[in-house]
């Protein structure tokens, strides 16, 4: 069965306190690794895709990498703006289509 | 430019009461999902629709039911509201399936 697990639960950062959240998944024939931010009351917008090992994407304070079990979203000299949930997901292909299995997601925090 | 849209955006219901919960999309995509989001679950996948007159069964799909009325509209009804079923329901759609899926912003559905 095709699991997802995000870590920590929370992270409270000091603006500019660089950090990195985990995303590590057992799944069978992966096909894609996204990353999504979730603000409060808002459905999940779309960050990253990552597709292979030793991929990595860029955007602003940003970067994720994927490795062959994990994920990792790396946060460089974050601003209060930055405080969301952060979730990952795998993608997976079936008969009926494609379909995405989410882990519990990292609510961040980045005080002034 | 409005992507997912959802209706309602609240609703509370009384334990046994029917209801249907509408999604549309404007992005000419095939796919259509319903996902259920909880505290400290994550996003589950409910039902989901590759293409217009198909449907499947998700990780949790017990309790309800959907309609894919036409390439823009996909439905979730459930027949006999119980108290379990309290959550935020998301609704996305794909189009290719490189591309990632674009998500609404959600249903807030309390059952008493």
């Amino acid at each position: 069965e095709d699991q997802v697990t995000q870590s920590p639960e929370a992270l409270r950062l000091q603006e500019g306190e660089s950090s990195s959240l985990n995303c590590s998944y057992t799944v069978s024939g992966l096909r894609g690794l996204f990353w999504y931010r979730q603000d409060p009351g808002k459905g999940p917008e779309f960050l990253f895709t990552l597709y292979s090992a030793g991929e990595e994407k860029e955007k602003e304070r940003l970067k994720a990498t994927l490795t062959k079990k994990e994920s990792f979203l790396h946060i460089t000299a974050p601003k209060p703006e930055d405080s969301a949930t952060y979730l990952c997901a795998v993608q997976h292909l079936t008969l009926s289509g494609s379909r995405l299995t989410f882990g519990e997601g990292t609510q961040l925090t980045v005080n002034p | 430019n409005a992507g997912v849209t959802q209706t309602p955006k609240f609703q509370v219901l009384k334990t046994g009461q029917s209801m249907t919960l509408q999604c549309a999309q404007d992005m000419n995509h095939n796919s259509m999902y319903w996902y259920r989001q909880d505290p400290g679950m994550g996003l589950r996948l409910i039902y989901y629709s590759a293409s217009e007159g198909t449907t499947d069964k998700g990780e949790v799909p017990n309790g309800y039911n959907v309609s894919r009325l036409n390439k823009r509209e996909f439905s979730l009804r459930l027949e006999s509201a119980a108290p379990s079923q309290t959550s935020v329901y998301f609704c996305a759609s794909l189009g290719d399936r490189n591309q990632p899926q674009h998500f609404g912003d959600g249903t807030r559905l309390s059952i008493l």
